[in-house]
């Protein structure tokens, strides 16, 4: 079926990279997000990759697709305390109606001074 | 300010009582959704619309309703049928299925309603 798989959790200290992990299983999926949700906030919408697409760099945001392994990755250069969040990965799937998006749990950022 | 806005941002239900989230969007997007989220389950989502005055059920409808007569508004209804309504509520919009090529439909998020059970 269906499902997308993240690690927990991740704790860095302040100044390193960041890598988050995610694995997916449907091979027909579209687009590939990453959303960062901070403590008793809503979703943003930090990145998004189309499957076409092998790499994606925006700032200090890096995305990795491995499609072959089904494998996508989120690094963040130079983290800092600010990205201390729980980030999503969710990939998007099916047409027209049928569209949605499959989410991971989300993976807990701990970033430490 | 384009956006998605979501009141009260702190709702409490009585048992037995049915209470109704607001969602509203002028991002001028078809698209708008309804998902829960509890701690370590991430998101489940329970209704969407693609188009005013049509709506479908997703994996945890049971419990819940929803209209769209407007194409801004998304409001949601924890019926007293939802047995175990705490937790935080995300309402979502996006562009509907794009005709254009290479066009997606990108879920923007309100800022959530955290329901709790009196």
């Amino acid at each position: 079926g269906e499902d997308v798989e993240q690690s927990l959790f991740l704790s860095v200290r302040e100044g390193d990279s960041s890598v988050i992990n995610c694995t997916y299983t449907d091979s027909s999926s579209t687009y590939l997000y990453w959303y960062k949700q901070e403590p008793g906030a809503g979703l943003q919408l930090l990145t998004y990759i189309f499957s076409n697409m092998d790499m994606k760099q925006d700032q200090r945001l890096t995305v990795l697709l491995n499609k072959k392994d089904k494998h996508l990755s989120l690094r963040i250069a130079d983290t800092q305390t600010g990205d201390s969040a729980i980030y999503f990965c969710a990939e998007s799937i099916g047409a027209g109606n049928n569209r949605k998006l499959i989410w991971g749990l989300g993976t807990s950022l701990a970033v430490n001074p | 300010d384009g956006g998605i806005t979501q009141s009260p941002k702190y709702l409490f239900r009585k048992e037995g009582q049915n209470v109704t989230l607001s969602c509203e969007q002028n991002l001028n997007h078809d698209a708008m959704y309804w998902y829960r989220q509890d701690p370590g389950q991430g998101l489940r989502l329970i209704y969407y619309s693609q188009i005013v005055n049509d709506f479908q059920k997703g994996d945890i409808a049971e419990g819940y309703s929803v209209s769209r007569e407007k194409k801004e508004s998304f409001p949601l209804t924890v019926t007293s049928a939802q047995k175990n309504p705490t937790a935080f509520y995300l309402c979502a919009s996006s562009h509907r299925d794009g005709r254009l090529a290479g066009r997606q439909e990108t879920q923007y998020f309100g800022p959530g309603t955290r329901l709790l059970v009196l």
